[in-house]
């Protein structure tokens, strides 16, 4: 089936700062990818997603373009803010015949003022 | 806010027990996916409802079970519980099967002693 390796964290930055997470697929044709956010205590939000190759999303100053030639997801945002505190995961779906999800390990980030 | 809800939030229960867990999906969506969120599985897929038929089965042990409702509520049966079976288990809705984007409830954080 398809799946997802994110990198790992926790990721450490300063107000402001410039953001990258780092995600690669390995999946038969071109699925739909995601990026979900798990805030401290909730459940996952869907944050932004791309439903072809060469697709950008974006979705609250973070965006994600889908990019073939390496298979990878990458999400960056180009100012942090502390609120921006969280557990982010990238996702595809298992196979290309259903649409359950599988998702990375998740990737920490936490914003310091 | 998603629009799925789940209750309860917190279950705390003994080994040996049985519970069950409620979701509702989103007005109008009809596939539920239910997932378990654990510190060493990460976020897995167990099972999916479309329209009240099972339509897919990922990493479900045999003493859960699930069912989706004519008002396409579902819930999520866990017996025979086990300390290991401590997690966050999260419903998830989509409008239809096709649909990979998912919206998540806020979680049951199960706890077993």
């Amino acid at each position: 089936g398809n799946s997802v390796t994110q990198m790992e964290g926790p990721v450490t930055l300063s107000e402001e700062a410039f953001l990258t997470i780092n995600c690669t697929y390995t999946a038969t044709g071109y699925p739909s990818l995601f990026w979900y956010v798990q805030y401290p205590g909730e459940g996952l939000q869907l944050l932004l997603k791309a439903t072809k190759a060469d697709d950008k999303g974006s979705n609250k100053g973070f965006e994600a373009t889908y990019r073939k030639e390496t298979t990878s997801f990458h999400l960056e945002k180009g100012s942090v803010q502390v609120s921006d505190s969280a557990v982010y995961f990238c996702a595809v779906p298992l196979n290309n015949a259903g649409n359950m999800l599988t998702f990375g390990g998740g990737t920490r980030l936490m914003v310091k003022p | 806010d998603s629009g799925v809800t789940q209750t309860p939030k917190h279950l705390i229960t003994a080994t040996g027990q049985r519970v069950t867990l409620r979701c509702s999906p989103r007005s109008g969506d009809l596939s539920v996916y239910w997932y378990q969120q654990s510190l060493d599985q990460g976020l897995q897929f167990l099972i999916q409802y479309y329209n009240g038929e099972e339509r897919a089965k990922g990493n479900i042990l045999e003493r859960f079970s699930a069912q989706q409702f004519p008002d396409l509520h579902s819930e999520l049966n866990l017996s025979s519980l086990e300390l290991g079976d401590s997690a966050l288990y999260f419903c998830a809705s989509s409008v239809r099967q096709g649909v990979s984007e998912q919206y998540f409830g806020p979680g049951t954080r199960l706890t077993v002693t």
